[in-house]
């Protein structure tokens, strides 16, 4: 069955490391999307993509990036991770099958923390 | 998308009584307004969704209704489950879903036994 993976699912790093958090999906979904999920605050936005070479800034921007070389795959790169990132990434996907049809289904997440 | 509100953030219901949840929207131009439950220690996986040109959707015990001209839309669930037990988001964009959604805070259901 296709699906949408994450890994690594917990990750303990140091303050001012880079940390890379990986997603793959096999739907061959067109838009990918990384969020951070923090207590009261639900789910942010944090880039996300809409095919190969595209990348685009969401809410919560700073600090991150994104690359995307292939359809399957949009990595999540903290460039020096800080305290402040400590959350649980997801990332999910999406193919627009109509002009108004676009769901996003969700990985099973990655726990970061930062220390 | 811009800004969203869910009410209650917990609810607590009998098993077999009904439970809302609501949403209140800021942006006139969101146009695909979608459900989410999630599980401890999984991600969020969508229950139902709903587009601006429908006012009701209903998929077995779990209904939304939308009402764009006061800018919110609810979550019915009926005869609730234990299993029911999660924590719900309501979600909005106006990309048709195309672009990244903005997410209300969550209510915690809880299906009393």
């Amino acid at each position: 069955d296709a699906e949408i993976t994450q890994s690594p699912r917990h990750k303990i790093t140091e303050t001012g490391r880079q940390v890379t958090l990986a997603c793959h999906q096999t739907w061959n979904h067109n838009n990918m999307f990384w969020y951070r999920q923090d207590l009261g605050h639900g789910l942010r936005l944090i880039h996300y993509s809409y095919g190969v070479q595209d990348t685009n800034k969401g809410e919560v921007s700073d600090g991150y990036s994104v690359s995307r070389s292939n359809t399957e795959d949009l990595p999540l790169t903290l460039e020096s991770a800080a305290s402040s990132q400590t959350s649980v990434y997801f990332c999910a996907s999406s193919e627009l099958l109509a002009l108004d049809s676009d769901t996003q289904y969700f990985g099973p997440g990655t726990r970061l923390t930062v220390l | 998308g811009e800004n969203v509100e869910q009410h209650p953030s917990t609810l607590s219901v009998q098993e077999g009584d009904s439970a809302v949840i609501k949403c209140t929207y800021s942006d006139s131009a969101s146009n695909y307004f979608p459900w989410y439950k999630q599980e401890l220690g999984k991600g969020p996986q969508l229950i139902i969704d709903i587009r601006s040109n429908v006012g009701e959707k209903k998929d077995q015990r779990i209904a939304v209704t939308l009402n764009k001209t006061a800018k919110h839309f609810s979550l019915h669930i009926t005869e609730t489950q234990p299993e029911d037990s999660a924590v719900y988001f309501c979600a909005e964009s106006s990309g048709g879903g195309a672009d990244g959604l903005t997410f209300g805070k969550g209510t915690h259901l809880i299906i009393q036994p």
